[in-house]
């Protein structure tokens, strides 16, 4: 298994421009989440997924969207790029709802983006 | 106030040294605890769930103390190999809220 994969690795984008960042899993789990990670600050939840067909917003949603066809695949798309969407993006999933007591969500290696 | 602060950090033990690391969260209706550990330029791993009663995992200890909102986590005889960042994670309101992380550096 790969468990859960991110691409591109890396990315540089000008101000204005639209990019969308893929994330699969092959674990067969029903929820997905997109994350980004300031230095030195906590993972922001942009975006999440109970299932195929359902997004919800999270903490930090502007600027972003996502959608949610298959299982496997959950892609982040940004719009129109700004210099405060500068981060690194971590896309995760788990087999059980984020607050249980047995959830362990499974992170995929990140994209780090820089907007110019 | 943020829902869940950890201490600021770094700490920078020599190898063997015991270490603790402490969290708060604001919000007592929180269901689920947990630590992650992130190593450099990484993605977070869970390292440990935090169970009401306390729990243990070899050279690490867990503690939730849910009067006073505070999370714990105890590394003994502290490894080169343990140098990272350690996030404090909290259930609440149907999503994780992630600590902002303590890096622990340790020494030869």
């Amino acid at each position: 298994n790969a468990g859960v994969t991110q691409t591109p690795k890396f990315r540089i984008l000008k101000i204005g421009q639209s990019m969308t960042l893929q994330c699969t899993q092959d674990m067969n789990h029903n929820y997905m989440y997109w994350y980004r990670q300031d230095p030195g600050m906590g993972l922001k939840l942009i975006y999440y997924s109970v299932g195929a067909g359902i997004t919800d917003k999270g903490e930090v949603p502007n600027g972003y969207n996502v959608s949610r066809s298959t299982t496997e695949d959950f892609p982040l798309r940004l719009e129109l790029a700004a210099p405060s969407q500068t981060s690194v993006y971590f896309c995760a999933s788990s087999y059980s709802p984020p607050t249980g007591v047995y959830n362990e969500q499974f992170f995929g290696p990140g994209t780090r983006l820089t907007v110019l | 106030r943020k829902e869940v602060e950890q201490d600021p950090g770094p700490f920078n033990v020599p190898e063997g040294a015991t270490v603790a690391f402490n969290c708060t969260y604001s919000n007592s209706a929180s269901q689920s605890f947990f630590w992650y550990r992130q190593d450099c330029r990484k993605e977070p791993k869970l390292l440990m769930s935090v169970y009401s009663s306390g729990n243990e995992d070899g050279r690490f200890t867990a503690q939730l103390n849910r009067a006073s909102q505070y999370i714990s986590l105890l590394i003994r005889d502290s490894k080169l190999s343990d140098s990272a960042t350690y996030l404090c994670v909290v259930g609440s309101r149907g999503k994780l809220i992630f600590g902002q992380g303590t890096e622990l550096s340790v020494k030869p």
